[in-house]
């Protein structure tokens, strides 16, 4: 089982339509990170959250840290065929010399 | 600017076989990391290294060894290769090994395939 369980797993929509990807752990986290991977690269750092209920807004992207620090979600309002690719959430905890824990991945489709 | 250099991209072994996944960084980190990525797995950590002379295990270490004889590379070893070997390869590095106010530089990734 993993410590970050993403949902959902995979997500095909039509382009200008809103979706939310949900990361969800039973652990607390000092800090949680979204990443974005496109095919044949290594993840891309999206952003940092590190205070409980902290929103953060990346142009059309809103992140939100859950108020007790244990889950996280990304929303995308008006997706484009350009957001399409991997998200994944990593948290930060005091396991494994808080190095990150990765979730198993949200693999979005964007259709024009 | 080279930041983390992975080689090779690609490689197959046959089972049984040894051989040595090379990762280079130019920006003087002290944290660095090596994942392995499956489908629906995310990235699981490896070994990671805090610093020179410095390396722990992750969470899936079993056949797989790593040193850090220098600030700059942190090569993976692979014994004994065998199918469940089979992924792709991320190394990371990073000014400290935390989330919170770094980010972490990964590679473009090592494919392998064992046979």
């Amino acid at each position: 089982t993993q410590l970050l369980e993403q949902s959902p797993q995979f997500l095909s929509i039509q382009e200008g339509e809103n979706l939310t990807v949900y990361c969800n752990s039973s652990s607390v986290f000092s800090s949680l990170q979204w990443y974005r991977q496109e095919p044949g690269e290594g993840p891309v750092l999206l952003v940092t959250v590190v205070t409980g209920g902290e929103v953060k807004k990346l142009k059309r992207l809103t992140f939100q840290f859950g108020d007790a620090r244990k889950d996280s979600s990304l929303h995308i309002t008006a997706a484009q065929p350009g957001d399409t690719g991997l998200y994944l959430c990593a948290g930060s905890a005091l396991r494994a010399g808080n190095m990150l824990t990765f979730g198993g991945g949200t693999r979005l489709m964007v259709k024009p | 600017n080279a930041g983390v250099t992975q080689t090779p991209k690609f490689q197959v072994l046959k089972t049984g076989q040894s051989m040595t996944l090379q990762c280079a960084q130019d920006m003087n980190h002290e944290y660095m990391s090596w994942y392995r990525q499956d489908p629906g797995m995310g990235l699981r950590l490896i070994h990671y290294s805090v610093g020179a002379g410095i390396t722990d295990q992750g969470e899936v270490p079993n056949g797989y060894n790593v040193s850090r004889s220098t600030t700059e590379d942190f090569p993976l070893r692979l014994l004994s290769a065998a199918p469940s070997q089979t992924s792709v390869y991320f190394c990371a590095s990073s000014y400290n090994g935390r989330g919170s106010g770094n980010t972490i530089y990964f590679g473009e990734g090592s494919w392998l395939t064992v046979v």
